[in-house]
């Protein structure tokens, strides 16, 4: 089993949709990242969370530490937001990649 | 600031090359990552630097692949003989010290070994 697993490993959308996408862990961390990979692009960090929530734009990002999960949800989705969406946990130093959910918005 | 800059951004070699992938931190980041991306095995690291010094090599595949970071400012990433399950792209990340620090990638340096 995955120390980082991530839910749904595929999802499409309809423009405006909201969109939410899961990560559930097993270990102890300090944070969690959510990255966005767009087709043949770098690697983006949308956020960092140790606790709480965090807001930038149309993304939101939860976490809950006693359950060791984690969501990343879009608001009023949009066809650019299509892209590979990483959670990955950060152990000490270094940090664990769940595999990714791949988004596609149809406009 | 320019960000994480790394180069080159393709390379394409045969079997058998040496391949040297090289990266310049943001200024003033203590932490310098590599990690290996396929579509296999998704993100890998391979090895990291605190303060110029590499802390944890266990991700290195094998004694083909060697880290170097002389200064601050700069680490290469050598493969040498290179083999085509190399192909991969390879990210170099910096951050940092605190533990809050936000991790920032380079674009990536795509490898194809023929």
């Amino acid at each position: 089993k995955n120390e980082v697993e991530q839910s749904p490993q595929n999802l499409t959308a309809q423009e405006g949709e909201f969109i939410t996408i899961n990560c559930s862990y097993s270990v102890g961390i300090s944070a969690l990242h959510w990255l966005q990979q767009h087709p043949g692009g770098g690697i983006v960090s949308l956020f960092m969370l140790s606790s709480g929530k965090k807001k930038h734009g149309r993304l939101i990002a939860t976490i809950n530490i006693q359950e060791k999960h984690s969501s990343l949800h879009i608001t009023a989705s949009h066809p650019r937001d299509s892209a590979v969406y990483i959670c990955a946990v950060r152990r000490v130093d270094k940090l664990i990649f769940g595999t990714g959910t791949r988004l596609q918005v149809f406009p | 600031d320019a960000g994480v800059i790394q180069s080159p951004r393709h390379e394409v070699t045969e079997m058998g090359q040496e391949v040297t992938l090289r990266c310049k931190p943001i200024s003033g980041h203590d932490y310098l990552f590599w990690y290996r991306q396929t579509m296999m095995r998704g993100l890998e690291l391979l090895i990291y630097f605190n303060n110029n010094v590499p802390i944890d090599d266990s991700g290195m595949p094998e004694d083909r692949f060697s880290a170097k970071m002389p200064n601050a400012s700069f680490s290469t990433l050598k493969i040498q003989p290179s083999e085509p399950r190399d192909s991969a792209v390879y990210f170099c990340a910096s951050r940092q010290r605190d533990s809050t620090g936000e991790l920032f990638f380079g674009e990536g340096s795509r490898l194809t070994v023929l």
